[in-house]
């Protein structure tokens, strides 16, 4: 699967937009881009995926650049129980359900 | 619809001792997954069943092993159990091993202490 780089941490005022980044510059062809959160002690939390076009569901937006080196996770208005580490995963849709997980972004989302 | 359970939600055992853990996954999933995540490993993949079938597996020793029964449901077992097996364990289940809408469900894992 190809290597993800995130930021470690950031912060975001509640009511605002968090933009997360993710760069997968090696990315393949037919791997898809994955978003999943894990708030504090609980599994991770599926939120979204998208293999090339812009994507959206009823908790965030997928921004995928055109060359597919890098996206951008953006929760429209953030609450404090967005609080949490979000981690972006490239993977192939055909490769089973493994998922290779980096180390994320701890989104903290401040009053 | 009934999100993926797993018993128990903490444990605590001695090393040599051996544990089971159960999970079950959402009503008409058939591919479950068990990862271990650890504050110093992160989350690592262990292994993926799919119609009673181990079909994929991590960089685990022998001493981690699986399986599903007919219902999907899952079990993992780890034997002579080592400090280092100190983690929570999540289990993970899909609609189906690939193609579309196999996005994963998490459980809420269990926490197994090795004293």
């Amino acid at each position: 699967d190809a290597k993800t780089t995130q930021p470690p941490s950031m912060d975001c005022a509640e009511g605002r937009a968090a933009n997360l980044p993710c760069n997968h510059s090696t990315i393949s062809g037919n791997e898809y881009v994955y978003w999943y959160r894990q708030i504090h002690s609980q599994g991770p939390q599926y939120i979204i995926h998208g293999l090339k076009n812009n994507e959206t569901n009823e908790m965030a937006s997928l921004i995928i650049t055109e060359d597919r080196k890098s996206s951008t996770l953006i929760l429209p208005h953030a609450t404090l129980r967005d609080t949490a580490v979000y981690y972006c995963i490239v993977r192939p849709q055909t490769s089973g359900s493994r998922l290779t997980f980096g180390e994320g972004t701890q989104l903290t989302v401040n009053p | 619809k009934a999100g993926v359970t797993q018993t128990p939600r903490y444990l605590i055992k001695t090393r040599g001792q051996q544990v089971t853990l159960s999970c079950s996954p959402i009503s008409g999933h058939r591919s479950v997954s068990w990862y271990q995540q650890t504050p110093g490993q992160g989350l690592q993949f262990l292994f993926e069943y799919f119609s009673e079938t181990q079909r994929n597996k991590g960089n685990f020793p022998g001493r981690f092993s699986g399986r599903q029964f007919s219902n999907s449901r899952s079990e993992m077992n780890v034997s002579t159990l080592e400090l280092g097996d100190s983690a929570l364990y999540l289990c993970a289940s899909s609609l189906r091993l690939a193609g579309m809408e196999n996005e994963q469900f998490f459980g809420p894992g269990t926490r197994l202490t090795v004293l």
